[in-house]
């Protein structure tokens, strides 16, 4: 049971990148998705879920309208769309396995129970 | 400046009992549950505690975890080498409709 993730490098302000996580050892359209960040020397901060169908995602408010988080349930795979990255962008980037898979206007008894290694994203002139 | 807040670091001796404090808000712990992760130095964070005081299958039960109104806190007791770590809180935001986290806590056993 694991996430792997990649896509991770160094790009420019304004620029654009694509992260990709690949899970295996459960059945991945049973459950939603998430992105989760940390910056270097901050906290880890929420980015984006993805519920199991695909449907209803939900980002946070800093990243709305340039980040897009997707998933190929036949390829056992999530991503994230990075676009008009800035140096506030600049972070580890860990995908996480929710525990449930639907969403129904509250994280209440959700929970990330599985996490990724990370891949790191630097944005940099 | 993180909506959850949480100590920034904490520490203790081996074998003592250390309790590290999550405070939120009615639109975040006061109306969901709350969740904890570790992060050891150099891997990724790992489930904790969840639905405020559940352990996952396979964490020690020296690790425990409580809700009261706003605020939450992780305990754990007889204190080891190995809980040195960063500690993370969660949960749910009513008001931002998304995750929130703590800012961390970073446990040093002396």
């Amino acid at each position: 049971v694991q996430l792997v993730e990649s896509g991770g490098g160094v790009v420019q302000p304004g620029g654009s990148l694509r992260l990709s996580c690949e899970a295996s050892g459960f059945t991945f359209d049973n459950f939603a998705m998430h992105w989760v960040r940390q910056a270097p020397g901050k906290g880890l901060e929420w980015v984006s879920l993805i519920p199991g169908d695909g449907d209803n995602t939900v980002y946070t408010d800093s990243v709305k309208g340039r980040f897009t988080i997707s998933r190929d349930n036949d390829k056992n795979s999530l991503y994230l769309h990075l676009n008009r990255l800035t140096t506030d962008d600049t972070a580890l980037y860990y995908c996480a396995k929710d525990a449930g898979k639907y969403y129904f206007g509250s994280g209440s008894y959700h929970y990330f129970d599985l996490w990724g290694q990370g891949t790191l994203v630097t944005v940099s002139s | 400046q993180s909506v959850l807040t949480q100590p920034p670091s904490a520490s203790a001796t081996p074998g003592q009992r250390v309790t590290i404090s999550c405070s939120g808000s009615n639109s975040n712990i006061g109306r969901n549950t709350v969740n904890w992760y570790q992060r050891l130095p150099g891997t990724a964070p790992k489930l904790l505690i969840h639905t405020n005081d559940q352990r996952p299958s396979g964490v020690p039960d020296r690790f425990s975890g409580s809700k009261s109104g706003t605020s939450a806190s992780l305990a754990i007791s007889g204190l080891q080498s190995e809980d040195e770590a960063d500690y993370h809180c969660a949960t749910w935001d009513a008001s931002l409709n998304g995750w929130v986290f703590g800012g961390g806590t970073k446990l040093t056993v002396l």
